[in-house]
């Protein structure tokens, strides 16, 4: 059974600092690998796909990336800002990729101006 | 419309009583999916409808729990005889199976509170 655990569960930095989030699973017969966002009493906002056969994705000021043999994902944040804060999750896709999310319980971040 | 929607946003009930929870897929897309999301529990998986396929059951928590999806669209959570530990905030998501990525993109989500 897959379990997904992400490290720190929470963290708080300056505005401006870059930082990573960590996410690792422990089967890596992993389809896919997403990073979503959820902000408080909202729901989550996908960040990042990151396909099986894929190193990493990019999209603005994330990174994603994915060592499957390993079994880890970091989430790269770039010259954080507060309006970054958030809960962070990530979740993995198995087998044929119809099937559930299985997901970490989250990192909270919180940038301080 | 342009995102997947639920209703309603919260919902307050009696131990008990019978709840039902609405979700509306994206368009077009045949997987729906139904995730719980307990304070200090994270999210966890409840049932998974694909196309005509009978759905995946695996994650409900007891038989006060059901699901359908009619006409391979709009889905409806029920639970039957609420108890206290069903308080939750209940997310629906949905994917396409024509694209190689099944990214799931999610709902608002539904508060429930049960007294």
């Amino acid at each position: 059974k897959q379990e997904v655990t992400q490290i720190p569960a929470a963290l708080s930095v300056p505005e401006g600092e870059n930082l990573v989030l960590n996410c690792s699973f422990t089967d890596s017969a992993i389809y896919n690998l997403q990073w979503f966002r959820q902000d408080p009493g909202k729901g989550l906002t996908s960040l990042l796909l990151i396909q099986s056969s894929q190193r990493e994705q990019t999209s603005g000021r994330l990174n994603a990336s994915l060592d499957k043999s390993s079994g880890r994902s970091t989430l790269y944040i770039a010259a954080s800002q507060p309006g970054d804060s958030a809960t962070y999750l990530c979740a993995t896709v198995a087998g044929s990729g119809n099937t559930p999310l299985v997901f970490g319980k989250g990192t909270r971040l919180s940038v301080i101006a | 419309g342009a995102g997947v929607s639920q209703s309603p946003s919260n919902k307050v009930t009696e131990k008990g009583k019978d709840v039902e929870l609405r979700c509306d897929p994206i368009s077009g897309h045949t997987a729906l999916y139904w995730y719980r999301q307990s304070l200090g529990q994270g999210l966890e998986f409840l049932i998974y409808f694909q196309g005509n396929s009978a759905p995946d059951k695996s994650g409900l928590p007891s038989d006060r729990f059901s699901a359908e999806r009619t006409g391979g669209s709009v889905s409806t959570l029920t639970i039957q005889r609420t108890q206290q530990e069903d308080s939750a905030v209940y997310l629906c998501a949905s994917s396409s199976t024509a694209t190689v990525y099944n990214e799931q993109f999610f709902g608002p989500g539904t508060r429930l509170t049960v007294l």
